[in-house]
């Protein structure tokens, strides 16, 4: 069974960094590209970025370009998202996600429980 | 990027109802679209991909088709539990891009 789980989120003040954790289990981590999916209060699914299986390609949302960086640790089979400049708007819950294609990018097959960030002074 | 224009953003159906969701693409995405539900509280869950591809576990109620810029969801026949939100995802490049949503509910 796929496990995502994500940690590292919390209230932030305006213009601080934070850097989110996800520990994935169940399948073949270095097999998959992973992505980061927020949604604010009350508001729609926005996908953040996405990492291939090797982490040789990288791709953001334009919200957040320069602003957060995905990683992954494929030894330890856990992916990151380094939050810089955090703005009020960045306010959400942010989902570890796992693609569904093996190998290349697909659409996203499986989802964390999400982990709350709050961005306010 | 891409937009995608999903349509209509809310729905009032009865259970047994035939019900369809639209999602139009800014740009050609082949056949690079999937569709999510989302109850409240929890985590999207996915219902098919490659536009028409079903889930495995997912009811056959759900269908998906298109390609290129249109695309639709259909439910042929509503059950209680199907009432939640829905939306679509393109990924056919990056930035990935999701609709607005549909929030289906009872009538």
């Amino acid at each position: 069974e796929v496990q995502l789980v994500e940690s590292g989120g919390g209230l932030v003040q305006p213009g601080r960094s934070l850097r989110l954790s996800c520990a994935a289990s169940g399948f073949t981590f270095d097999d998959y590209a992973m992505h980061w999916v927020r949604q604010a209060p009350g508001k729609g699914l926005e996908w953040v970025s996405g990492i291939s299986w090797n982490s040789g390609t990288k791709g953001y949302a334009d919200s957040v370009t320069g602003r957060f960086t995905i990683s992954r640790d494929n030894a330890k089979n856990s992916l990151y998202l380094q939050m810089n400049s955090l703005r009020t708007e960045d306010t959400a819950l942010y989902y570890c996600a796992k693609d569904s294609a093996i190998g290349r990018y697909g659409g996203i097959s499986d989802w964390g429980q999400g982990i709350l960030v709050i961005v306010s002074s | 990027a891409i937009q995608m224009t999903q349509s209509p953003s809310s729905l009032s159906a009865s259970v047994g109802d035939r019900v369809t969701i639209t999602c139009r693409a800014s740009q050609g995405i082949k056949k690079d679209l999937g569709w999510y539900q989302q109850k409240p509280g929890k985590a999207p869950k996915l219902l098919t991909y490659t536009t028409s591809s079903l889930e495995s576990g997912v009811a056959s109620r759900f269908s998906g088709s298109g390609s290129g810029t249109d695309f639709t969801l259909t439910i042929s026949s509503l059950q209680p539990e199907d009432f939640a939100t829905y939306y679509c995802l393109q990924d056919y490049n990056f930035p990935y891009t999701f609709g607005q949503g549909t929030k289906l509910e009872i009538k």
